[in-house]
């Protein structure tokens, strides 16, 4: 399985303000998912990122608010953008290991907006 | 797009007993059929999976079956342990490299 590292792991941030979060690999992925998990719900993905192109955005969030970049193989971030205490969720990124379809979970980022 | 209903939502069971969670799908040209398991403040680990050839697949006390026709897969948890209590995910993907897409969720509670 893929090593995945966050940063941060935590934050409490500011209404109006904006957050980056990084997402670090420990090999080179094609693809890099972003999804967010609201408070006792599932996962939802904001976003599809393949390295040298513009991300793919799912219905509901738009590159504005959660701008994305994949600078290479092993690496891409996340901002949340003009932060509203409706932001508050816990956003993780995901990638498929060596084996086929199986993907896994970075340990997550909790953002808290007050 | 794929539509992932999964039941129940929650679910508690005697330490011992076994647990059945069930998912249904909309879209016949997915082809891989994932389970995770979520611990409270933790990330989603991959328990077991299954792909659209196969149509049961074991690893110790948890399994998954897959019925393409009625396009629903269910997880299967014998003999509960208390460590068994958390948040099961199915989620479903069409192709390799593709986002998956998940179900709600299902609360297991083990009572010892």
């Amino acid at each position: 399985s893929a090593v995945i590292s966050q940063k941060p792991s935590r934050d409490i941030c500011q209404r109006g303000t904006s957050l980056t979060i990084q997402c670090q690999v420990d090999s080179q992925v094609t693809m890099m998912f972003w999804y967010r998990q609201q408070p006792g719900q599932s996962l939802t993905l904001i976003a599809t990122a393949n390295q040298g192109s513009e991300a793919t955005y799912e219905s509901g969030f738009v590159i504005d608010k959660f701008p994305i970049s994949r600078p290479n193989l092993t690496f891409s971030t996340l901002t949340v953008s003009n932060m509203s205490p409706e932001d508050s969720s816990i956003y993780l990124c995901s990638v498929e290991g060596s084996s086929y379809n199986e993907q896994f979970f970075g340990p997550g980022t909790r953002l808290t907006v007050l | 797009g794929e539509n992932v209903e999964q039941h129940p939502s929650t679910l508690s069971v005697q330490e011992g007993d076994s647990a059945v969670i069930k998912c249904t799908y909309s879209d016949s040209a997915s082809n891989y059929f994932p389970w995770y398991k979520q611990e409270l403040g933790k990330r989603p680990q991959l328990i077991i999976d299954i792909r659209s050839n196969v149509g049961e697949k074991k690893d110790q006390r948890i399994a998954v079956t897959l019925n393409k026709t009625a396009k629903h897969f269910s997880l299967h948890i014998t003999e509960t342990q208390p460590e068994d209590s958390a948040v099961y995910f199915c989620a479903v993907q069409v192709a390799g490299n593709t986002p998956l897409v998940f179900g709600k969720g299902t609360r297991l509670s083990v009572i010892a």
